[in-house]
């Protein structure tokens, strides 16, 4: 399977708890994106990486996240003392950028988060 | 403010019926970019479409077509006899030049419901 995959599918933690997910891109693609969605809404953008640099932040992410991708290939993104609200679908996708042409993000199944 | 509407929240279609789900959207920039998202009840979002700013070509992939009108931003996407599989939330989404990341601005999506 050459698609973007992420891991944990699912994750069920205490409120506080801290939470790690961790996104693979589609090997040759230099960007990759983490949105978040919430039920019944759309996918809302987080952050963006193009290769290890991390360019752009939504307001959304608080300072209780954090997210990175070391070596340009996977990603991962971590929550620190999760609250009730962090529950949602974080998804992850890439692109391969570089153009007009490659701007179709491709998305991994996400990472069903609930916070009890 | 929002920069895509899809005033439809959900439509339910008997099979072989044509649906069409619209999407209006919003942006100063001159060059831009609109994607159609299938999201399944497996969670992960489907690309199905990406149109650029400039080329208004209507274009048709099998069952499906879309009908895209700058002078009244909107991209409409058409079902044609409709299949219980096409059963799935559709998401469009707008990409914008401006910032050079090209994320994606979802709308709340329509449940497509097909009923055999």
């Amino acid at each position: 399977d050459t698609g973007v995959s992420q891991n944990p599918r699912h994750k069920i933690t205490k409120r506080g708890q801290n939470v790690t997910f961790r996104c693979d891109p589609i090997s040759e693609h230099n960007r990759l994106y983490w949105y978040r969605q919430t039920l019944g809404q759309g996918p809302e953008f987080l952050t963006y990486f193009q290769n290890e640099a991390q360019l752009e932040k939504s307001r959304l992410l608080s300072d209780r996240f954090s997210a990175e991708r070391p070596k340009g290939s996977f990603s991962t993104l971590e929550i620190q003392r999760t609250e009730q609200g962090d529950s949602a679908m974080y998804l992850c996708a890439s692109s391969l950028g570089g153009g007009p042409a490659n701007y179709e993000q491709y998305f991994g199944p996400g990472t069903r988060l609930t916070v009890t | 403010a929002q920069k895509v509407t899809q005033a439809q929240t959900e439509i339910s279609v008997v099979e072989k019926e044509d649906v069409t789900l619209d999407c209006v959207y919003e942006t100063r920039d001159t060059t831009y970019y609109l994607f159609w998202y299938k999201q399944p009840p497996s969670g992960e979002l489907v690309f199905l479409i990406r149109r650029n700013s400039f080329d208004e070509q209507n274009e048709i992939s099998g069952r499906y077509s879309w009908n895209f009108q700058k002078s009244t931003s909107s991209f409409n996407f058409t079902i044609t006899a409709s299949q219980v599989v096409d059963s799935a939330v559709y998401f469009c989404a707008l990409s914008e030049s401006h910032s050079n990341d090209y994320k994606l601005s979802f709308g709340a999506g329509t449940t497509v419901t097909v009923r055999a």
